[in-house]
């Protein structure tokens, strides 16, 4: 089975510019996160879906951040404009269910240098 | 206010030995899971084991095992002899239940290098 798919691997930018980070969960999953991976704040959740349902963006951390899922197949992180502090590592994962008891399991992760 | 606290930032072990990494918690939710991943230099995130907070036995898979102790908060992983590949960061995660609105919090994290 495949994993989660994350598209690009790495992306360099400079500032100002659009960034789009892309996610394929693992079929059958109902449930999608993204998260932040930084030295200075560790692992960070930014947002995650349920059907295709945001239900939590609370972590999402300024305007210029936005995420959608338009099908269960499907989910882009979009940042407009970027700033070199966005540099970090992006992770999707998906789970089967919103719930405690299920594990996620994670994509390879963007790795974003913003100049 | 820190939900979940590895006090570790990095621990020495030597091959075949055990290792435990610590891991304590804070939640009010009687419903929760803890989670344990591995992150090694290559920068995945590799799912190793889950705790449920109703479940009367400790977790194990293979050589992972957790070492749960509801009443303490904590949720200690422990590695039985240990193999050179062991050697990356270890993360514990909790994810709330409903009251929680299912959030998954992570620790910092524990840096684990396996000594030949």
């Amino acid at each position: 089975d495949a994993g989660v798919i994350q598209s690009p691997r790495h992306e360099v930018t400079e500032m100002g510019q659009e960034v789009t980070l892309r996610c394929k969960p693992i079929s059958g999953h109902n449930s999608l996160f993204w998260y932040r991976q930084t030295m200075m704040r560790g692992l960070e959740l930014l947002i995650y879906f349920n059907n295709n349902v945001p239900i939590d963006d609370s972590g999402m951390p300024e305007d210029r951040f936005s995420a959608k899922m338009p099908n269960a197949s499907f989910s882009t992180l979009k940042i407009q404009p970027s700033e070199p502090r966005d540099s970090a590592v992006y992770f999707c994962a998906s789970s089967r269910q919103a719930d405690s008891y299920n594990e996620q399991f994670f994509g390879p992760g963007t790795r974003l240098t913003v100049l | 206010a820190q939900k979940i606290t590895q006090t570790q930032p990095g621990m020495f072990v030597q091959e075949k030995e055990a290792v435990t990494l610590d891991c304590t918690y804070d939640t009010s939710d009687p419903s929760y899971g803890l989670f344990w991943y591995k992150q090694p230099s290559s920068g995945e995130m590799i799912f190793l084991i889950y705790q449920g907070s109703y479940d009367q036995q400790n977790a194990t898979e293979g050589r992972y095992s957790l070492n749960f102790q509801k009443a303490r908060k904590s949720a200690n992983l422990v590695i039985s002899a240990s193999q050179l590949g062991d050697s990356a960061m270890y993360f514990c995660a909790m994810r709330e239940g409903q009251g929680g609105g299912f959030k998954t919090i992570f620790g910092a994290g524990t840096r684990l290098f396996v000594k030949a």
